[in-house]
């Protein structure tokens, strides 16, 4: 069975300052994908980042990137240079050929300050 | 891009009636869609797994005979959820694998169902 723990309810950042939300996962699937996706008040699920399981880089997406320690189980994301606009929950989420749905962490809700 | 849509965004019911949700692929094919379900300020759970011409699978827990899935194409999938009861309402989310695919699901707006 997939795991996803995200042990920050909550969390404040400065407008214009970086922010790391925290993941980290468990499965025993040798392959899998892990997501990060960000859910405003309107409910729709917007994709931010993506980073397979044997990637060897970081994956990076604008202003998104995605710290992946692998031996740590861990898959951070790394927002920099916060906006209003990025108030919202975000979820982490793993995924595999195997088990094809997604595994969506418990969220963390972020409010960025003006 | 991938497009995912559903319909009704939002419906109010009586509790009894049934309501009907439908998901679409708008651009692409899918043999795979799923349907997730939130409840306010929680994360989505998984309900079950609809694949094209056969019959879904449920997550333990969730009543087939209540949340009835039908896949009747390779772009369509619907949720019905028969003789609602304000304990159903929720927020219901589907997403759609594309043919192919390793990894990638669209999602699609979802509904937002208000049982009275």
């Amino acid at each position: 069975a997939q795991k996803i723990t995200q042990t920050q309810p909550g969390m404040f950042v400065q407008e214009k300052e970086a922010v790391t939300l925290d993941c980290t996962y468990d499965t025993s699937d040798p392959s899998y994908g892990l997501f990060w996706y960000k859910q405003p008040s309107s409910g729709e699920m917007i994709f931010l980042i993506y980073q397979g399981s044997y990637d060897q880089q970081n994956a990076t997406e604008g202003r998104y990137s995605l710290n992946f320690q692998k031996a740590r189980k861990s898959a951070n994301l790394v927002i920099s240079a916060s906006q209003l606009g990025d108030s919202a929950m975000y979820f982490c989420a793993i995924t595999s050929p195997a088990g094809q749905n997604f595994v969506f962490g418990p969220g963390t809700r972020l409010s960025v300050l003006p | 891009g991938a497009v995912v849509s559903q319909h009704p965004s939002w419906v109010i019911c009586k509790s009894g009636t049934s309501v009907k949700i439908e998901c679409r692929s708008l651009d692409f094919q899918a043999t795979t869609m799923f349907w997730y379900r939130q409840f306010p300020k929680q994360s989505l759970m998984l309900m079950a797994t609809s694949n094209e011409g056969s019959k879904a699978t449920y997550e333990q827990g969730v009543e087939k005979d209540k949340f009835l899935i039908n896949h009747a194409s390779l772009t369509l999938s619907t949720l019905t959820v028969t003789s609602a009861h304000p304990e159903d309402s929720s927020f219901y989310i589907c997403s759609a694998r594309p043919v192919d695919s390793s990894y990638e699901q669209y999602f699609g707006p979802g509904t937002r169902l208000t049982v009275t």
